[in-house]
C-alpha cells in the first residue's frame, strides 16, 4: 500500500544551525506534499507545502524540496531557535482532495 | 473564525465500553477527515466526508467504528465495543476545495482516547 517513510524520528540541534528532515514516498501518482508542525498538546499546523510541478518552495526560514525521480522530499529549516522545537509530520497525497499519507514524524529539539 | 473544535479532549473508558468523539470543522469546509494516532507512529488516515457522503472509508479499522456526518455539518466518530487497540489521539481535519484542487487541511487538536 501507499506509505511515507521519514527521517530521522529525533533530531537535536544548536540554535542557529541548520536541521533538515527527509522523506520518501511510495505512491508515484502522489503530486501534493505539505509539512505539518505539532507543538506539545497542540494541534498540527501546515507550515509549508509543495506541489508535484515545482521543486523548492521557500518560506522564510523554511524550504522544502521535491525530488520527484527519486520520490523524496525534504523541509530544511535554516537558523533554528528554540520555538522550532516541535514534531513536525510530512505527508503525501495524490492532490485534489484525496487522503494524506503520513510520515511517522520527526521530534526536532532545539537547544539555545 | 473557529477553527476544528474536538470534543472530548480526553476520554479514558473500560474495555468493551462505547465513546462518541465530535468533530465540529469549520464553517463551510465540505471536507472532514478523520485520523488516528497511536503512540510513537504515523498519523493514519480513517475516512473522509465530503459533504454528508462518505467519499473514502478505507482507513476504518473494522466494523467497531461507525461515523457519521449528518447534515454535512458536523461529524460523530463512535467506536463500540472499544478494545485496547482503538487507544490514541483521534483528529479530525476539514478543508475546502476550490476549483477542483485540495485546499490547506485544518486539524483539531485531538481527542486522546485511552482505553483500559
Amino acid at each position: 500500500g501507499e506509505n511515507v517513510e521519514q527521517h530521522p524520528s529525533t533530531l537535536s540541534v544548536q540554535e542557529g544551525d541548520s536541521a533538515v528532515i527527509k522523506c520518501t514516498y511510495s505512491d508515484s501518482a502522489s503530486n501534493y506534499f505539505p509539512w505539518y508542525k505539532q507543538e506539545l498538546g497542540k494541534r498540527p499546523q501546515l507550515i509549508i507545502d509543495i506541489r508535484s510541478n515545482v521543486g523548492e518552495k521557500k518560506d522564510q526560514r523554511i524550504a522544502v524540496t521535491l525530488n520527484k525521480t527519486a520520490k523524496h522530499f525534504s523541509l530544511h529549516i535554516t537558523e533554528t531557535q528554540p520555538e522550532d522545537s516541535a514534531v513536525y509530520f510530512c505527508a503525501a497525497s495524490r492532490g485534489n482532495t484525496d487522503k494524506l499519507i503520513f510520515g511517522t514524524g520527526t521530534r526536532l529539539q532545539v537547544f539555545p | 473564525e473557529a477553527g476544528v473544535t474536538q470534543f472530548p479532549s480526553h476520554s479514558v473508558i473500560e474495555k468493551g465500553q462505547t465513546v462518541t468523539l465530535r468533530c465540529d470543522p469549520i464553517s463551510g469546509h465540505d471536507n472532514l477527515y478523520w485520523y488516528r494516532r497511536v503512540m510513537g507512529k504515523e498519523i493514519k488516515f480513517l475516512l473522509h466526508f465530503v459533504k454528508e457522503s462518505k467519499q473514502d472509508e478505507s482507513g476504518m479499522p473494522n466494523n467497531r467504528f461507525l461515523a457519521e456526518r449528518t447534515g454535512g455539518t458536523y461529524s460523530t466518530l463512535k467506536v463500540q465495543p472499544a478494545e485496547l487497540e482503538d487507544s490514541g489521539v483521534y483528529f479530525c481535519a476539514s478543508s475546502q476545495t476550490v476549483w477542483g484542487l485540495n485546499e490547506k487541511l485544518f486539524f483539531g487538536s485531538g481527542t486522546q482516547l485511552s482505553v483500559l
